[in-house]
């Protein structure tokens, strides 16, 4: 079975530092989608990266980057300068184009929480 | 530019009773779909739609039934609360693009229900 596994219940990073959330991931499909979410107190979740696995170029959004390591089905979230609005819930989801099925599979979190 | 939109924010049910939580979407997206969230589990599947007048389960579909007879709306209807179905709940939405599912979702903000 496909499973998402977030390893760091909790992180914390001081403003304007950098911090680093881990996501391992269990397949054995070499074509699939993976994504971050952030959950800020608000509760809605956004999509903050997305990464194609057949793609080798890590995804990068502004401040947030993802370090993919396809062969160890690792797939980090890099923030930089952090914020205080950095503050929330991350997820990291897996998606599977030919599972047939219609859905992600979510890890369990990472509650991030920045130091003024 | 409403997105996803899910109402009741907020519900206290008593054990037996039944209730719909609604959630409508703006972007004519085909794909619809709900997750609960729970503390240590991530999100996890309930019942997914890819377009009006079709609908199918996920991973937890006892207790809940859902339908679709617009593009834009897709209720979720608790048949009998029970304090298990207490969590958050989520609607989320996507376009399929060439029937995949691989551009991630748009979430609404959440309904979080206490069944007592």
């Amino acid at each position: 079975a496909q499973t998402v596994t977030q390893s760091q219940p909790e992180m914390s990073v001081q403003e304007a530092e950098t911090v680093t959330l881990s996501c391992t991931y269990d397949t054995s499909e070499s074509d699939y989608y993976l994504f971050w979410y952030k959950q800020p107190p608000s509760r809605q979740m956004i999509l903050v990266i997305r990464q194609e696995a057949y793609k080798q170029q890590n995804a990068t959004e502004n401040r947030f980057s993802v370090n993919f390591q396809k062969a160890a089905k690792s797939f980090s979230l890099k923030i930089s300068d952090s914020q205080l609005g950095d503050a929330a819930m991350y997820f990291c989801a897996y998606r599977n184009p030919t599972s047939g099925t219609y859905k992600y599979i979510f890890g369990t979190g990472t509650r991030l929480k920045v130091l003024a | 530019n409403a997105g996803v939109t899910q109402t009741p924010k907020f519900q206290v049910l008593k054990t037996g009773q039944s209730m719909t939580l609604q959630c409508a979407q703006d972007m004519n997206h085909e794909y619809m779909s709900w997750y609960r969230q729970d503390p240590g589990m991530g999100l996890r599947l309930i019942h997914y739609s890819v377009g009006a007048g079709i609908t199918d389960q996920g991973e937890v579909p006892n207790g809940y039934n859902v339908s679709r007879s617009t593009t834009e709306d897709f209720p979720l209807r608790l048949l009998s609360a029970a304090p298990s179905q207490t969590s958050v709940y989520f609607c989320a939405s996507s376009y399929l693009v060439g029937g995949s599912l691989n551009y991630g979702y748009t979430f609404g903000s959440g309904t979080r229900l206490t069944v007592v």
